[in-house]
């Protein structure tokens, strides 16, 4: 079955930088798109990046947009998501998703996150 | 691109059926039949109930189920049971090819 795992979270001071991953298996990741959707404590849901199958194209948040950086490693079952000039809204919960087919039509399966706290 | 609009709470007895409403704009709800809603039990990880507007996953239950009009999707559940307690929230693509969540409904089963 799939399994998501996300790592890589912490507590990081504001302005700095920090990488969560994302190791898949149970399915062929390299035709999957790939998503970021983070969670404030107490908050709703919020998008924050997709990546293609093949890494042919990448879509942000205007949020994040030029602070973050959605990548994968398809030899290693890997997602990646690079975060810099971190911000105190940034604190929240990371998962990492599947795509149902097209990226846009549902985000199909979920990781159980992984804690980014921003705070000095 | 802002979220989309739900009602903060529904609420409703086990055995009949509720219904929450998610309103955007034509640019992202109305102009296109990818809308999803997502249910999400405290502390877990948030699940896919219906996606394409009115499509269920393999395993979601059918008394889930989906529609929109104009730029209003909505998402009832009949034969409300407790386990149907939960936050939901609908999803949307829209023109600047990005998705758009709604602020989330916590729905109580009386």
């Amino acid at each position: 079955q799939v399994q998501l795992v996300e790592s890589g979270g912490g507590v990081v001071q504001p302005g700095r930088s920090l990488r969560v991953s994302c190791a898949a298996s149970g399915f062929i990741f390299s035709s999957y798109d790939m998503h970021w959707v983070r969670q404030a404590p107490g908050k709703g849901l919020e998008w924050v990046a997709v990546v293609r199958y093949d890494r042919s194209n990448k879509y942000y948040a205007d949020s994040v947009k030029g602070r973050f950086t959605i990548s994968r490693d398809n030899s290693k079952n890997t997602l990646y998501l690079q975060m810099n000039s971190l911000r105190a809204e940034d604190t929240a919960v990371y998962y990492c998703v599947t795509s149902l087919g097209l990226w846009f039509r549902g985000l199909d399966s979920w990781g159980q996150g992984s804690l980014v706290t921003v705070s000095s | 691109q802002s979220a989309l609009t739900q009602p903060a709470s529904v609420s409703g007895s086990p055995g009949q059926s509720i219904t929450i409403s998610c309103t955007g704009t034509s640019s992202d709800v109305g102009g296109y039949n990818y809308v999803s809603w997502y249910q999400q039990h405290p502390g877990k990880a948030p699940k896919l109930m219906i996606y394409d507007v009115s499509n269920r996953p393999s395993g979601v239950s059918n008394r889930f189920s989906g529609s929109k009009s104009g730029n209003t999707a909505s998402l009832t559940i009949s034969g409300l049971q407790a386990e149907d307690e939960a936050d939901y929230y609908c999803s949307s693509y829209t023109s600047t090819s990005s998705l758009v969540f709604g602020g989330g409904t916590k729905l109580t089963v009386l």
